[in-house]
């Protein structure tokens, strides 16, 4: 069984438009997060959620809504979606919060034309 | 908050060389000091992590060795192999900010066969 899971895989759409990508960790994990990496590697935290309860929103426009609708699944809506947004998307869970390796899902790779 | 920063950013070795990454962090009351590696193309996955109440682990070719004074912490791999390829990140968590888990900016090792 996958541990962590994210859908869609692939995501290709226009600037403006508006799209989600969910996520859902089978760990029995307090801890989920959404991070972007960009062209360069750089791995950035957006959010992290404990017990569906948001604990960390770095400088993340606000086009950009987590939610969590159990402690199970994170979904990350992109609103107005620009140039700059084209990244792949990584979930994550981990035990709980800063303590313990974090197991991530296999990405979203996200293309605004 | 924390700060890592991760050096070198690329790293290219002879397949048999040893190569060494270094991480320092900013957040003296970090605890918890994982390592990724990143193939091309997939998900960022645990390789070795260590805790400050430790100062050196080893699995098999890898170790990480943690210098809690200086703050820092570097990932050594003996022996390299060109599936040993691949970008590999350092992390600091449990400090403060909500115990958020701060990436470095990766570094891109390339083992020469």
């Amino acid at each position: 069984d996958t541990a962590v899971s994210q859908t869609p895989k692939y995501l290709v759409t226009q600037m403006g438009n508006d799209k989600s990508i969910k996520c859902e960790q089978n760990l029995g994990h307090d801890t989920m997060y959404w991070y972007k990496q960009d062209s360069k590697k750089f791995l950035k935290i957006m959010f992290s959620y404990n017990n569906k309860e948001l604990i960390i929103n770095e400088t993340v426009p606000n086009r950009f809504s987590p939610k969590s609708p159990d402690k199970a699944h994170l979904n990350l809506h992109i609103n107005s979606l620009e140039l700059g947004d084209s990244a792949v998307y990584f979930c994550a869970s981990s035990q709980r919060q800063g303590a313990g390796e974090q197991y991530f899902g296999p990405g979203t790779r996200l293309t605004v034309t | 908050g924390e700060n890592v920063e991760q050096h070198p950013s690329t790293l290219s070795v002879q397949e048999g060389d040893s190569a060494v990454i270094k991480c320092t962090y900013s957040d003296s009351a970090s605890n918890y000091f994982p390592w990724y590696k990143q193939e091309l193309g997939k998900r960022p996955q645990l390789i070795i992590d260590i805790r400050s109440n430790v100062g050196e682990k080893k699995d098999q070719r890898i170790a990480v060795t943690l210098n809690k004074t200086a703050k820092h912490f570097s990932l050594h791999i003996t022996e390299t192999q060109p599936e040993d390829s691949a970008v590999y990140f350092c992390a600091a968590s449990g400090g403060g900010g909500a115990g958020k888990s701060t990436f470095g900016d990766g570094t891109t090792l390339t083992v020469k066969p």
